[in-house]
Parts: structure tokens; C-alpha cells; sequence
């Protein structure tokens, strides 16, 4: 069954540094997503990816956050300076183009940890 | 502000009882998405509900959707230790490119 896959499952990083986050999405799909969840906390919606740009975002996916399809296959995400505040989980979803299917399937996350 | 809020946020049982959880939203939506989380683990589709439905069955699971009401509930039949996890509801909105706006979430704890 495909599914979505996610690397690293887990990432340690000092305050400042930028991360990458990568996802690869199912294959067939085209609508593709981040959301994190902070320890203990609900899933937030971050971004929301259509067609090679941000669809919609939200208020926490500020200028340190970026979003790219490098190719065909890969969806990452990048924070350019992390903050203590976004150490939380990641995590990537993708969706079918079909309105018969609005499924968004999950990845298993990744969690991020910054000291 | 809040979108969804789960009740009871903390539910405990044991196996072969049945487990209810309950799930509130604020906005307009398409569907209604009941997610699965393990510890610290990913989320795992259960069922989704679409917002012309009223009630829908999966194995052991049954969820219902009270539009009227912004409501929706999701019943786990004969529970077992091992549906021990933490739910979330998500309710994709009808507006832009269908973000799925999540619950605060119910931990069901099954014991033997």
C-alpha cells in the first residue's frame, strides 16, 4: 500500500540553525501539506502546497519557513533559523487530486528537537 | 482560536466495553476526518465522514456527523488493549485548498 514516507524521523539542532525536512508523497498525488504538533498539544496546520506554490499558510509559517518541490518526487520543509519554540513533531501529508477522495494521508512524522 | 475540541479529553475502559468520544467544531466544513495517534507515533486515518452523511461504519467503528449541531461522534465497539491512543477529529474546510483543522483530541486508555 503506498503511503507517505518522511526523513528524518528524528532531528536535533542548535538554536539558529537551519533544518530540512523532507517528505516524498504518495506518487499520484498533487495537493500536498505540513502540520506539527507540539509535545502534548493538537496538530496545527502550516502550509498547504498546489500545483509548485503555497496554496495557503498559516500565521505560524513565518519568513523563517519555506516549502519546495525539488523535483518530482521530494516536498520539504525548511526553517532557516529554528527557535527553541519549534522543537514540535512534523509532519508531511498528501492528498488526491479527485474530490471523490479527500483522504489526506500522513506521514509518520518527523520530530524536531531544538537545543 | 479554537477549531475542535474533543470530549472527554481522557477516557478509560476496559476491553470488550464500548468507548465514545465526541467531537465539536466552529466552521463550515466538507468532511470530518477521525484520526489514530500511538505515543509520540504518526496519525492514522480511521474514517471520514462527508458533511452530506450522517452516520458511517468501519469494523468496529461507527462516527456520526450532526451538521446541524457542528458535532460529530465516534463510537469504538468491544474495545481492545491494543485501540489504546490517543483521537483526533479534523474537519477539512470548505474554503481554499481543504487544510485540515484539528481537534485537541481524546486519550483512551484500554486496559485488560
Amino acid at each position: 500500500e503506498p503511503e507517505v514516507t518522511q526523513t528524518p524521523s528524528h532531528q536535533v539542532t542548535q538554536m539558529g540553525q537551519e533544518v530540512i525536512l523532507r517528505c516524498v508523497p504518495i506518487s499520484n498525488h498533487l495537493y500536498f501539506y505540513w502540520y506539527r504538533q507540539i509535545l502534548g498539544q493538537k496538530v496545527e496546520f502550516l502550509v498547504s502546497f498546489y500545483n509548485n506554490e503555497i496554496s495557503e499558510k498559516s500565521e505560524i509559517f513565518d519568513d523563517q519557513f519555506s516549502v519546495e518541490r525539488p523535483d518530482g518526487s521530494n516536498f520539504t520543509l525548511k526553517i532557516r533559523s529554528t527557535k527553541l519554540e519549534d522543537s514540535a513533531m512534523y509532519f508531511c501529508a498528501s492528498r488526491e487530486t479527485s474530490r471523490l477522495s479527500n483522504e489526506q494521508f500522513f506521514g509518520p512524522g518527523t520530530r524536531l528537537t531544538v537545543l | 482560536s479554537q477549531q475542535g475540541e474533543e470530549d472527554p479529553q481522557a477516557l478509560s475502559i476496559q476491553e470488550g466495553e464500548n468507548a465514545t468520544m465526541n467531537c465539536s467544531y466552529k466552521t463550515s466544513i466538507n468532511n470530518l476526518q477521525w484520526y489514530r495517534q500511538n505515543s509520540g507515533r504518526g496519525l492514522v486515518h480511521l474514517i471520514l465522514i462527508r458533511s452530506n452523511e450522517r452516520e458511517k461504519h468501519s469494523g468496529r467503528l461507527r462516527v456520526t456527523l450532526d451538521t446541524s449541531k457542528k458535532s460529530s461522534s465516534l463510537l469504538i465497539t468491544a474495545s481492545r488493549a491494543a485501540d489504546t491512543a490517543s483521537y483526533f477529529c479534523a474537519g477539512e474546510r470548505n474554503t481554499g485548498f481543504q487544510k485540515l483543522v484539528f481537534g485537541t483530541g481524546t486519550r483512551l486508555l484500554v486496559s485488560p
